[in-house]
């Protein structure tokens, strides 16, 4: 599986958009990028996934470079409950098991 | 649906004590998996089952057993506990496997071993 890098914290004011990035540069073509969040020690919470093209849902919207070795986590209106931290994981089809890494702390700000 | 349920939600062990910690999933996942996190790290899996009567081990299984006799029950055990067994343990589980299926994930078991 390929790995990823993520910056180790982040800031973003309240009602702004955070935005977190995620370098996968040795991603292969049939691996998907996953997106989880982990609030305070609960157990992890799926957000977004994608192979290719961007996709939104109701939580996030997530961009995928063209060349595939970046994507970037876009939560539009971020609240104080967003404070969390983010992992991007990337995973092919035939695997079983989700490499993580130690994410992203987001940190929303009043 | 109640989800993934883990209990005990929090225990301490004495080194050398045994234990099992309970994961049961109602929505006829095949696939489960247990992990362990250790403070400010990622989770690593410990074993993941593919359904019933079949498990296999994941990156950090010493120390750990299961079994997986139903659907529903992913139960971990730990044999002569120690304090590198220290962690918050999480249960999962996913319909299919591969890159197109979320993992559900329990609230996890918060295990002291003193």
């Amino acid at each position: 599986d390929a790995k990823t890098t993520q910056p180790t914290s982040m800031d973003c004011a309240e009602g702004r958009a955070a935005n977190l990035p995620c370098n996968h540069s040795t991603i292969s073509g049939n691996e998907y990028v996953y997106w989880y969040r982990q609030i305070h020690s609960q157990g992890p919470q799926y957000i977004i996934h994608g192979l290719k093209n961007n996709e939104t849902n109701e939580m996030a919207s997530l961009i995928i470079t063209e060349d595939r070795k970046s994507s970037t986590l876009i939560l539009p209106h971020a609240t104080l409950r967003d404070t969390a931290v983010y992992y991007c994981i990337v995973m092919g089809e035939s695997n079983y098991q989700l490499i993580w890494g130690a994410g992203t702390k987001l940190i929303i700000k009043p | 649906n109640a989800g993934v349920t883990q209990t005990p939600k929090f225990r301490i062990l004495k080194i050398g004590q045994s234990m099992t910690l309970q994961c049961t999933q109602d929505m006829n996942h095949n696939y489960m998996y247990w992990y362990r996190q250790d403070p400010g790290m990622g989770l690593k899996l410990i074993y993941y089952s593919v359904g019933a009567g079949i498990t296999d081990k994941g990156e950090v299984p010493n120390g750990y057993n299961v079994s997986r006799s139903t659907t529903e029950d992913f139960p971990l055990r730990l044999e002569l506990a120690a304090p590198s067994q220290t962690s918050v343990y999480f249960c999962a589980s996913t319909p299919n496997l591969g890159g197109r299926n979320e993992q559900f994930f329990g609230p996890g078991t918060r295990l002291t071993v003193l």
